[in-house]
């Protein structure tokens, strides 16, 4: 049974900062990663998508990466503002299927 | 950009009522799913939905759900009968493909 875990479950940073969320998983036979972002009472945003084939993606000041046979994922926020304080979370698609399994998220406070 | 709606917002129920919660997926995506977040826990998957039959179910969705492609535009989760542990926020979810799954904004569903 896969199981995502991310580290840390919360982080507190001065605006600025570079900033590295971790996400691990246990079965490396994925289809896709994503990385979301939610505000508190709100739905998800996708973020980025990395394919298994693909090493890493970027978006803005977001890059995420892949390393699918360690089974692992992290998602670089580069300058951040207090703007980017939300959950993220990771989930991946396994190849068999075709639902995502999620992380429990890491909270992320930008201090401006 | 297209995006995927969900209402309402907020339900409010007795134990033992009906539920329908209700999303309209992106156009022209073929794939729907839903998911629910019981406060404080991991998204889980729920149900997935292709070429009008479920294509994939979790242990969670059991003869309580029952989901439904009524027309061309909308796609509907009940919950029979519901219970106090189905309080959650049920988000809904559409791809083109095996790809980047996109989600609605959710409805809080509160069972009192």
């Amino acid at each position: 049974k896969q199981e995502v875990t991310q580290i840390p479950a919360a982080l507190s940073v001065p605006e600025g900062e570079n900033l590295v969320l971790n996400c691990s998983f246990t079965d490396s036979a994925i289809y896709n990663l994503q990385w979301f972002r939610q505000d508190p009472g709100k739905g998800l945003t996708s973020l980025l998508l990395i394919q298994s084939s693909q090493r890493e993606q970027t978006s803005g000041r977001l890059n995420a990466s892949l390393d699918k046979s360690s089974g692992r994922s992290t998602l670089y926020i580069a300058a951040s503002q207090p703007g980017d304080s939300a959950t993220y979370l990771c989930a991946v698609l396994m190849e068999y299927g075709n639902k995502l399994v999620f992380g429990a998220g890491t909270i992320l406070r930008v201090k401006s | 950009e297209p995006e995927v709606t969900q209402t309402p917002s907020h339900q409010v129920t007795q134990m033992g009522q009906e539920v329908i919660l209700r999303c309209v997926p992106i156009s022209n995506h073929l794939y729907f799913y839903w998911y629910r977040q019981i406060l404080g826990q991991k998204v889980e998957f729920l149900v997935s939905f292709y070429n009008n039959e479920i294509s994939e179910k979790s242990e969670i969705f059991d003869d309580q759900f029952s989901v439904e492609r009524p027309d061309g535009s909308n796609f509907t989760l009940k919950i029979r009968s519901t219970k106090l542990e189905d309080s959650a926020m049920y988000f809904c979810a559409s791809s083109y493909s095996s790809y980047e799954q996109y989600f609605g904004p959710g409805t809080r569903l509160t069972v009192t």
